[in-house]
């Protein structure tokens, strides 16, 4: 039984297309988390959500924007597709945002802008 | 913000040899978790380890919150031990995890 999923693993496109990304807990989990990982493997978050209210916003770009429709999901909507956008993108989630709690990962979507 | 530095960047060992990971963070952190990438992209959680000592099988880990560093020691090591490792923590009163670069971990037979 998959604890964090995320749809779909592989997603390629051109530039200027909007996509999205989603992602869905089974762990009952309040917090959800986006991270990006770069063509260099660097990992950074982009986003989390607690109980499905916007916590962190990493001065991503306003193409990407997050949805939590309930705390068990997180998706992620991205527009106007730029090649610097490839990369692999990681779902996240954890007991709460307090910090002391363990993150769990999903298996990644990579991300290929033509 | 925290940086946080991790050694070796590359590991290249033999089937059977041991090794240690360093992570060293440049501020204290919540807690720390240790990573390990698979060739296939996934990311595998290895130790939930803000300090103190943990095994399991024949990867264990060490963390001294005090200095600020993490070790993660692979003993015996097998070709499916390949991979990137990573180490990562968030700064206190934050959730959001602060990720070291990786050591590449290549076993060969």
């Amino acid at each position: 039984d998959t604890a964090v999923s995320q749809t779909p693993k592989y997603l390629v496109t051109q530039m200027g297309n909007d996509k999205s990304i989603k992602c869905e807990q089974n762990l009952g989990h309040d917090t959800m988390y986006w991270y990006k990982q770069d063509s260099k493997k660097f990992l950074k978050i982009m986003f989390s959500y607690n109980n499905k209210e916007l916590i962190i916003n990493e001065t991503v770009p306003n193409r990407f924007s997050p949805k939590s429709p309930d705390k068990a999901h997180l998706n992620l909507h991205i527009n106007s597709l730029e090649l610097g956008d490839s990369a692999v993108y990681f779902c996240a989630s954890s007991q709460d945002a307090s910090g002391v709690n363990e993150q769990f990962f999903g298996p990644g979507t990579r991300l290929t802008v033509l | 913000g925290i940086q946080v530095e991790q050694s070796p960047p590359d590991l290249i060992l033999q089937e059977g040899a041991n090794s240690t990971l360093r992570c060293n963070f440049s501020d204290s952190v919540n807690n720390l978790q240790w990573f390990h990438q698979n060739p296939w992209g996934q990311l595998i959680n290895l130790f939930y380890i803000p300090s103190g000592t943990k095994q399991n099988g024949r990867l264990s880990a060490t963390t001294v919150a005090t200095e600020r560093y993490s070790l993660l020691y692979i003993s015996s090591s097998q070709t499916t031990d390949s991979g990137v490792y990573f180490c990562a923590g968030p700064p206190y009163n934050t959730d959001k995890l602060i990720f070291g670069t990786g050591t590449r971990l290549q076993v060969f037979p």
